[in-house]
């Protein structure tokens, strides 16, 4: 069984101070992580990919994610935020086998000038 | 460079009507997905397929019915729509399952009174 647990609905910050969204995942297998980011009124995008390569992912607009097996978490940063930041995050699991993909719940990004 | 084309993108309906919303990839996928948004709820799976012909369930399935006669479209029933299912609903496709990324469509907005 598979699930993502994202921490706090809605996180603010500052522009320019660190960025960090928060995600946990519960996978029988060695599982992919994602994270996609939902602008208003649009679609998902993917923002990046963990796929066992390296446990440091980088992805697009400057933003990585680690992935910590010990702590079963992929959480997503980003060193200083920008206004354009501003967006839903959802964090997503998929085991190796299987078809479905799981979504948290999502985190609500709100970067304050 | 289309990705992935909902259509239409918005939507109101009388308690009781049908429609189908129509999805449309141009990226060769065999998998394709339907979700659900809701506050709160983050993205759940109505149905997905992976291949032209075949349709499974996800986790939120009774209410809607699926067909994929052709590998690029992916179409969504609403035999007797409900307020329950007033919704965003997005299409996704995926080259394979496994890991593979999805990529999302713009979303289509349904609102049932």
């Amino acid at each position: 069984a598979q699930s993502v647990t994202q921490l706090g609905s809605h996180v603010s910050v500052s522009e320019g101070a660190l960025v960090l969204l928060r995600c946990n995942y519960s996978s029988s297998v060695p599982p992919y992580l994602f994270w996609y980011v939902q602008y208003p009124n649009q679609g998902l995008q993917l923002l990046l990919k963990y796929t066992s390569a390296a446990t440091l992912v980088k992805g697009i607009n400057g933003f990585e994610a680690e992935f910590k097996k010990s702590e079963t978490s992929f959480h997503l940063t980003k060193p200083s935020a920008h206004m354009s930041d501003a967006a839903e995050y959802f964090c997503a699991v998929s085991a190796n086998t299987g078809n479905q993909f799981y979504f948290g719940t999502g985190t609500s990004l709100t970067v304050i000038p | 460079n289309a990705g992935v084309t909902q259509t239409p993108k918005f939507r109101v309906l009388k308690t009781g009507q049908s429609m189908t919303l129509l999805c449309a990839q141009d990226m060769n996928h065999e998998y394709m997905y339907w979700y659900r948004q809701d506050p709160g709820m983050g993205l759940r799976l109505i149905h997905y397929s992976v291949g032209e012909g075949t349709t499974a369930k996800g986790e939120v399935p009774d209410g809607y019915n699926v067909s994929r006669l052709k590998k690029q479209n992916f179409l969504l029933g609403l035999e007797s729509a409900a307020p329950s299912q007033t919704s965003v609903y997005f299409c996704a496709s995926s080259l394979q399952g496994n890991g593979n990324t999805i990529y999302f469509g713009e979303g289509s907005w349904l609102t049932v009174v």
